[in-house]
């Protein structure tokens, strides 16, 4: 496996729907999970095991996976949401992967 | 309150070593692996290295590109997971993130703590 593939920068108007995707032969074996990270901030958990939020994560966030793609659908983007997106997976036992992040720009 | 707190960086030069710092509080530090990031300016995440939970064995894997001159460490008695860096190089200048691992994934992360390796 060579890592995560995931667009680099995406945008979305105010209250729109946006789907980012991240691709890679690891996720045929292994869930993802997602991460966003504002500026100056660290990450914070947003999705795992494929489409599960951790408490306090609005419902608007949503994943899904097949095959070697996972997405990570955000259902009506506010301001808030305007940051990094890694997605992030394990490639072995020992091994982990993330994509290169991308970085979303809510207009 | 669970939180994490890095420590321990800094302005260092090239070819030394440094030592950073993870304080856990609020959880029972020894029940979880641990896992450290680093993010160089304008750049994505990357990780380091973990420690599997003292349950698992608390073994340690690292990136492939730093096995060898990064080590880490813990003290559960004292909620602390070390990351040992040597030889450092120009391109180690980054944000350094420890995290908790958790079955939902890196639930936990601290503020990060900011090397910078330069002459």
């Amino acid at each position: 496996s060579s890592g995560l593939t995931q667009d680099p920068a995406v945008s979305v108007a105010l209250g729109q729907t946006v789907r980012l995707t991240c691709q890679g032969d690891s996720l045929r074996m292994y869930d993802p999970s997602w991460y966003q990270q504002k500026p100056g901030q660290a990450p914070i958990l947003l999705l795992y095991g494929v489409n599960n939020r951790p408490s306090g994560i609005p419902d608007r966030f949503s994943g899904s996976s097949s095959g070697d793609t996972s997405s990570l659908t955000i259902a009506g983007a506010q301001a808030e949401d305007e940051a990094d997106y890694y997605c992030y997976s394990r490639d072995s036992d020992t091994t982990l992967v993330f994509g290169g992040g991308t970085k979303l720009t809510v207009l | 309150e669970v939180q994490l707190v890095e420590s321990g960086g800094g302005l260092v030069q090239p070819g030394r070593s440094l030592r950073l710092s993870c304080t856990g509080s609020g959880f029972t530090f020894g029940d979880y692996g641990m896992i450290w990031f680093r993010q160089a300016p304008g750049k994505g995440l990357e990780w380091v290295g973990f420690m599997r939970s003292n349950r698992s064995g608390g073994t340690t894997e690292y990136a492939a590109t730093l096995k060898g001159r990064f080590t880490i460490s813990r003290e559960n008695s004292k909620n602390v997971t070390y990351l040992q860096m040597n030889s450092l190089k120009s391109e180690d200048t980054a944000v350094y993130y420890c995290s908790r691992i958790a079955v939902a994934g890196f639930d936990i992360w601290g503020r990060g703590t900011l090397v910078t390796v330069s002459s």
